[in-house]
């Protein structure tokens, strides 16, 4: 069983406001991803991570940003929300020598 | 080049039937791993299995099935006697056997959308 939270669930903001989603596993993954998705459609990999201050790209190009400080957490930002940004966040982690990612619940963003 | 069609954009049953969601992948590598996943329109992504290219036997969990044939580069998944509960998008994902420590990345589908109804 997965234990992986995001915070919050659902976020309706205006444009030009600064935002951080949070994500934070108890597994002791060492490895963390984000994703975008819109709602039942592809995932696309925007940021990873292989463990503590190390952060990679993922192939779809995003304007937000991720660190990754302590093992269990990996927070995303976005410095000035756009319309743009609409979407739905889901943040996964897997163990170092596994493939198989654990995802959150996700969280539904809405930039008015 | 790696990639996974899941041809079925959309499938309707009726309760207690049989469904049958379509997975084909592409890959250069002998060793793999494949995924299914199931969103709920709660959204988050739940982990169903994983499969590495070397185990072709089929897999059966209560009313679900994996049919894995590496003949044609296919990865079915078969729910038996439907239920409305099981009304979700699923996903497959190919992953390459890469080093320890290295990263791993999933190759998802574009979803197949069950309709469950009663």
């Amino acid at each position: 069983e997965a234990d992986i939270y995001q915070t919050p669930r659902y976020l309706v903001i205006g444009t030009g406001k600064k935002i951080t989603l949070e994500c934070s596993q108890t597994m002791g993954h060492d490895k963390m991803y984000w994703y975008q998705q819109d709602p039942g459609m592809e995932l696309h990999l925007i940021h990873y991570s292989y463990g503590v201050n190390s952060t990679e790209k993922g192939d779809l190009s995003s304007e937000s940003t991720v660190s990754r400080i302590r093992t269990e957490h990996f927070p995303l930002t976005l410095e000035s929300a756009r319309p743009s940004h609409t979407s739905q966040y889901l943040c996964a982690s897997s163990e170092l020598t596994s493939d198989t990612q654990y995802f959150g619940p996700g969280t539904r963003l809405t930039v008015l | 080049a790696q990639k996974v069609t899941q041809a079925q954009t959309e499938i309707s049953v009726v309760e207690k039937e049989d469904v049958t969601l379509d997975c084909v992948y592409e890959t250069r590598d002998t060793t793999y791993y494949l995924f299914w996943y199931k969103q709920p329109p709660s959204g988050e992504l739940v982990f169903l299995i994983r499969r590495n290219s070397f185990d072709e036997q089929n897999e059966i969990s209560g009313r679900y099935s994996w049919n894995f044939q590496k003949s044609t580069s296919s990865f079915n998944f078969t729910i038996t006697a439907s239920q409305v509960v099981d009304s979700a998008v699923y996903f497959c994902a190919l992953s390459e056997d890469r080093y320890a420590g290295g990263y791993n990345k999933l190759i998802f589908g574009a979803g197949t959308r069950l309709a469950v109804h009663p």
